[in-house]
Protein backbone atom coordinates (compact mmCIF):
# COMPACT_ATOMS: atom_id res chain seq x y z
CA UNK A 1 0.00 0.00 0.00
CA UNK A 2 1.22 3.66 -1.26
CA UNK A 3 1.70 5.24 1.91
CA UNK A 4 2.84 8.79 2.20
CA UNK A 5 3.44 10.64 5.90
CA UNK A 6 4.14 14.55 6.20
CA UNK A 7 5.96 15.84 9.35
CA UNK A 8 7.88 19.21 10.18
CA UNK A 9 4.55 21.61 10.40
CA UNK A 10 4.30 23.87 13.11
CA UNK A 11 4.52 27.48 14.17
CA UNK A 12 7.20 29.81 12.86
CA UNK A 13 7.14 33.64 12.77
CA UNK A 14 7.55 35.51 9.79
CA UNK A 15 11.01 35.49 8.65
CA UNK A 16 11.60 32.52 10.27
CA UNK A 17 12.36 28.90 8.44
CA UNK A 18 10.74 25.18 8.65
CA UNK A 19 12.03 21.84 7.33
CA UNK A 20 9.21 19.75 6.20
CA UNK A 21 9.72 15.93 5.67
CA UNK A 22 7.69 12.97 3.58
CA UNK A 23 8.47 9.39 4.11
CA UNK A 24 7.06 7.37 1.37
CA UNK A 25 6.54 3.66 1.44
CA UNK A 26 4.69 1.05 -0.39
CA UNK A 27 6.29 1.73 -3.79
CA UNK A 28 9.68 2.22 -5.15
CA UNK A 29 10.45 6.08 -4.50
CA UNK A 30 13.29 5.96 -6.81
CA UNK A 31 11.06 5.38 -9.62
CA UNK A 32 8.62 8.44 -9.25
CA UNK A 33 8.68 12.31 -9.65
CA UNK A 34 7.54 13.93 -6.09
CA UNK A 35 5.83 17.32 -5.44
CA UNK A 36 4.45 19.69 -2.27
CA UNK A 37 1.10 21.25 -3.07
CA UNK A 38 -0.39 23.28 -0.18
CA UNK A 39 -3.94 24.35 0.87
CA UNK A 40 -4.36 27.68 2.95
CA UNK A 41 -7.18 27.35 5.74
CA UNK A 42 -10.55 27.46 3.71
CA UNK A 43 -9.02 28.03 0.15
CA UNK A 44 -8.37 26.08 -3.05
CA UNK A 45 -5.16 23.95 -4.01
CA UNK A 46 -1.34 25.48 -5.53
CA UNK A 47 1.10 23.69 -6.25
CA UNK A 48 4.61 24.25 -4.85
CA UNK A 49 7.42 22.35 -6.28
CA UNK A 50 8.18 19.47 -8.54
CA UNK A 51 11.39 17.28 -8.03
CA UNK A 52 11.86 14.26 -10.38
CA UNK A 53 13.18 10.47 -9.43
CA UNK A 54 16.52 11.61 -9.98
CA UNK A 55 16.52 14.91 -8.70
CA UNK A 56 17.77 16.64 -12.01
CA UNK A 57 14.82 18.64 -12.69
CA UNK A 58 13.05 21.23 -10.37
CA UNK A 59 10.63 23.14 -10.73
CA UNK A 60 9.05 26.14 -8.24
CA UNK A 61 5.46 28.33 -7.99
CA UNK A 62 6.66 31.70 -8.66
CA UNK A 63 5.26 32.48 -4.88
CA UNK A 64 8.06 30.43 -3.25
CA UNK A 65 10.94 30.33 -5.70
CA UNK A 66 14.34 31.69 -3.67
CA UNK A 67 12.90 30.88 -0.68
CA UNK A 68 11.99 27.00 -0.80
CA UNK A 69 13.99 24.50 -1.71
CA UNK A 70 12.79 21.23 -2.29
CA UNK A 71 15.04 17.93 -1.92
CA UNK A 72 15.16 14.02 -1.98
CA UNK A 73 16.88 11.25 -0.49
CA UNK A 74 16.35 7.50 -2.34
CA UNK A 75 18.02 6.33 -0.01
CA UNK A 76 15.68 6.96 2.73
CA UNK A 77 12.52 7.00 0.97
CA UNK A 78 12.30 10.81 2.07
CA UNK A 79 11.42 14.12 0.40
CA UNK A 80 12.14 17.78 1.79
CA UNK A 81 10.84 21.12 1.74
CA UNK A 82 13.09 23.55 3.43
CA UNK A 83 11.37 26.59 3.61
CA UNK A 84 13.12 29.85 4.44
CA UNK A 85 12.24 33.33 4.81
CA UNK A 86 8.38 32.42 5.79
CA UNK A 87 5.36 35.05 5.10
CA UNK A 88 2.13 35.10 6.71
CA UNK A 89 0.61 33.77 2.95
CA UNK A 90 2.49 30.61 3.34
CA UNK A 91 0.46 29.63 6.21
CA UNK A 92 -1.10 26.34 4.86
CA UNK A 93 -1.42 22.26 5.00
CA UNK A 94 1.21 21.51 2.83
CA UNK A 95 1.22 18.05 1.07
CA UNK A 96 3.45 16.21 -0.44
CA UNK A 97 1.98 14.12 -3.49
CA UNK A 98 3.62 11.71 -5.97
CA UNK A 99 3.39 11.73 -9.59
CA UNK A 100 1.70 9.19 -11.68
CA UNK A 101 4.58 8.69 -13.73
CA UNK A 102 5.33 7.78 -17.61
CA UNK A 103 5.85 11.13 -19.51
CA UNK A 104 3.23 13.36 -18.07
CA UNK A 105 4.30 15.61 -14.92
CA UNK A 106 1.95 16.52 -12.15
CA UNK A 107 -0.79 14.26 -12.03
CA UNK A 108 -1.19 13.64 -8.29
CA UNK A 109 -1.82 10.30 -7.90
CA UNK A 110 -1.07 9.31 -3.72
CA UNK A 111 -1.10 11.83 -1.25
CA UNK A 112 0.01 12.53 1.99
CA UNK A 113 -2.23 13.49 4.87
CA UNK A 114 -0.17 16.75 4.73
CA UNK A 115 0.78 19.00 7.72
CA UNK A 116 0.49 22.26 8.89
CA UNK A 117 2.25 25.09 8.62
CA UNK A 118 1.23 28.48 10.40
CA UNK A 119 3.22 31.39 10.24
CA UNK A 120 2.51 34.53 12.59
CA UNK A 121 3.84 36.53 15.13
CA UNK B 1 0.01 31.37 -15.95
CA UNK B 2 -3.08 29.54 -17.18
CA UNK B 3 -6.28 30.44 -14.84
CA UNK B 4 -8.67 27.96 -14.28
CA UNK B 5 -12.16 28.75 -13.92
CA UNK B 6 -14.47 26.35 -12.25
CA UNK B 7 -18.37 26.82 -11.94
CA UNK B 8 -20.40 26.97 -9.55
CA UNK B 9 -18.89 27.15 -6.88
CA UNK B 10 -21.64 25.02 -5.21
CA UNK B 11 -24.40 23.13 -5.47
CA UNK B 12 -27.31 21.23 -3.66
CA UNK B 13 -28.71 18.53 -5.27
CA UNK B 14 -31.08 15.19 -4.18
CA UNK B 15 -29.68 11.65 -3.91
CA UNK B 16 -29.36 9.75 -7.94
CA UNK B 17 -29.22 13.20 -9.43
CA UNK B 18 -26.95 13.87 -12.26
CA UNK B 19 -24.63 16.69 -11.07
CA UNK B 20 -22.35 18.72 -13.69
CA UNK B 21 -19.19 20.44 -13.19
CA UNK B 22 -17.40 22.95 -15.85
CA UNK B 23 -14.13 24.48 -16.21
CA UNK B 24 -12.33 26.62 -18.21
CA UNK B 25 -9.22 26.88 -19.39
CA UNK B 26 -7.70 30.20 -20.18
CA UNK B 27 -5.87 28.88 -23.24
CA UNK B 28 -6.08 25.88 -24.73
CA UNK B 29 -4.90 22.81 -22.23
CA UNK B 30 -5.70 20.05 -25.04
CA UNK B 31 -6.97 17.02 -22.61
CA UNK B 32 -4.19 17.63 -20.15
CA UNK B 33 -6.97 18.06 -17.48
CA UNK B 34 -7.49 16.22 -14.35
CA UNK B 35 -10.39 16.34 -11.96
CA UNK B 36 -9.86 15.61 -8.00
CA UNK B 37 -12.38 15.11 -4.51
CA UNK B 38 -11.53 16.30 -1.39
CA UNK B 39 -13.74 15.16 1.44
CA UNK B 40 -13.28 17.79 4.39
CA UNK B 41 -10.28 17.14 6.41
CA UNK B 42 -8.78 15.08 3.79
CA UNK B 43 -6.44 14.73 1.11
CA UNK B 44 -7.98 15.08 -2.15
CA UNK B 45 -8.01 11.79 -4.46
CA UNK B 46 -7.88 11.99 -7.70
CA UNK B 47 -10.22 10.74 -9.87
CA UNK B 48 -9.85 11.71 -13.92
CA UNK B 49 -6.59 11.90 -15.35
CA UNK B 50 -6.25 13.27 -18.97
CA UNK B 51 -9.88 14.95 -19.16
CA UNK B 52 -11.59 11.83 -19.08
CA UNK B 53 -9.35 8.70 -18.00
CA UNK B 54 -11.14 7.25 -14.87
CA UNK B 55 -8.10 6.36 -12.33
CA UNK B 56 -8.21 2.64 -11.13
CA UNK B 57 -10.60 2.25 -8.15
CA UNK B 58 -13.14 5.26 -8.58
CA UNK B 59 -17.00 4.43 -8.99
CA UNK B 60 -17.85 4.15 -12.74
CA UNK B 61 -20.19 7.34 -12.07
CA UNK B 62 -17.95 9.61 -12.44
CA UNK B 63 -16.67 10.60 -15.60
CA UNK B 64 -15.10 13.71 -17.25
CA UNK B 65 -15.05 15.28 -20.81
CA UNK B 66 -13.76 17.60 -22.77
CA UNK B 67 -10.57 19.19 -24.78
CA UNK B 68 -9.15 22.58 -25.66
CA UNK B 69 -10.14 25.27 -22.83
CA UNK B 70 -14.02 23.89 -21.74
CA UNK B 71 -14.13 20.57 -19.74
CA UNK B 72 -17.17 18.55 -18.26
CA UNK B 73 -16.96 16.52 -15.17
CA UNK B 74 -20.44 14.83 -14.11
CA UNK B 75 -21.56 12.36 -11.20
CA UNK B 76 -24.31 10.90 -12.84
CA UNK B 77 -26.43 9.30 -9.81
CA UNK B 78 -25.18 11.14 -6.72
CA UNK B 79 -24.65 9.26 -3.77
CA UNK B 80 -24.28 10.58 -0.38
CA UNK B 81 -20.46 9.79 0.04
CA UNK B 82 -19.74 11.87 -2.75
CA UNK B 83 -20.39 15.08 -0.65
CA UNK B 84 -16.79 16.71 -1.04
CA UNK B 85 -15.25 19.78 -3.13
CA UNK B 86 -14.31 19.13 -6.62
CA UNK B 87 -10.62 21.14 -8.12
CA UNK B 88 -9.80 20.57 -12.05
CA UNK B 89 -6.39 20.67 -12.18
CA UNK B 90 -4.37 21.72 -15.68
CA UNK B 91 -0.63 20.63 -16.35
CA UNK B 92 -0.29 21.65 -19.82
CA UNK B 93 2.08 24.28 -18.68
CA UNK B 94 3.83 25.17 -15.21
CA UNK B 95 2.74 26.52 -12.89
CA UNK B 96 -0.11 23.99 -12.64
CA UNK B 97 -2.70 25.56 -11.66
CA UNK B 98 -6.43 24.14 -10.27
CA UNK B 99 -9.85 25.36 -10.41
CA UNK B 100 -11.30 27.44 -7.65
CA UNK B 101 -13.38 24.13 -6.71
CA UNK B 102 -16.81 23.39 -6.45
CA UNK B 103 -18.18 22.23 -3.13
CA UNK B 104 -21.22 19.52 -3.62
CA UNK B 105 -24.00 19.17 -0.92
CA UNK B 106 -27.05 16.61 -0.14
CA UNK B 107 -30.61 18.73 -0.65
Amino acid sequence: EVQLVESGGGLVQPGGSLRLSCAASGFTFSSYSMNWVRQAPGKGLEWVSYISSSSSTIYYADSVKGRFTISRDNAKNSLYLQMNSLRDEDTAVYYCARDMGGTAMVIFDYWGQGTLVTVSS
Amino acid sequence: DIQMTQSPSSLSASVGDRVTITCQASQDISNYLNWYQQKPGKAPKLLIYDASNLETGVPSRFSGSGSGTDFTFTISSLQPEDIATYYCQQYDNLPSTFGGGTKVEIK
